[in-house]
């Protein structure tokens, strides 16, 4: 089976440019999680699709930042226009249940290290 | 609220040297919680979690975490560290909409 595949890896980028980054979950996983984690700090929840509903988006910094699943399969998250402080590692997961005690827990992208400069 | 906190963002140990890594959590309600894994260049790996039962928790690779509800503690330990476990772990409580608080992390490098 296929993992949770982010792409670009790695994107660096100026001040006040826009940037897309992709997350393909795992076939089937209807909840799809995007992440942050901004160097040296702890890594934060930014939102959750469950299918293309954003069923909670509570942790997304600003409205430079969107988000969208369409179809229910992968998702976007676009920044426009880039900050400084949007440099981090944005993590994406998907998961088939939402149940902590559910042998189908979270899967994890390997992130998308953004810099912007 | 809930929140986690990890002592020390690096831990050094030498090879074959038990590993201690400490989390503290604050929950009012009572937690579910987890260590993850990340190597480099890889996403978060599931070492293990603790839902419910049984207060000591055995994960993958030999690592084991033990919950202690009057210490508010889930620390990771491992009786023999190996150069491969040198990674950065990070300890998370399960939050009401199915989602992650993350503790700072802590690096853990392996001495030869």
């Amino acid at each position: 089976e296929a993992g949770v595949t982010q792409f670009p890896s790695h994107s660096v980028i100026e001040k006040g440019q826009t940037v897309t980054l992709r997350c393909d979950p795992i076939s089937g996983h209807d909840n799809l999680y995007w992440y942050r984690r901004v160097m040296g700090k702890e890594i934060k929840f930014l939102l959750h699709f469950v299918k293309e509903s954003k069923q909670d988006e509570s942790g997304m910094p600003n409205n430079r930042f969107l988000a969208e699943r369409t179809g229910g399969t992968y998702s976007t998250l676009k920044v426009q226009p880039a900050e400084l402080e949007d440099s981090g590692v944005y993590f994406c997961a998907s998961s088939q249940e939402m149940a902590w005690g559910s042998n189908y827990g979270y899967t994890f992208g390997s992130g998308t290290r953004l810099t912007v400069v | 609220a809930q929140s986690v906190t990890q002592l020390g963002s690096h831990v050094s140990v030498s090879e074959g040297a038990l590993v201690l890594l400490r989390c503290n959590y604050s929950s009012s309600v009572p937690p579910y919680l987890f260590w993850y894994v990340q190597y480099p260049n890889q996403g978060l790996q599931l070492l293990l979690k603790y839902t419910t039962g049984a207060t000591l928790v055995k994960g993958i690779n030999g690592f084991e975490a033990e919950f202690k509800k009057s210490e508010t503690s889930f620390h990771l330990t491992k009786p023999s560290a190996h150069m491969s476990d040198a990674a950065e772990y990070f300890c998370a409580v399960g939050a009401g909409t199915y989602k992650y608080i993350f503790g700072t992390g802590t690096r853990l490098k392996v001495l030869a």
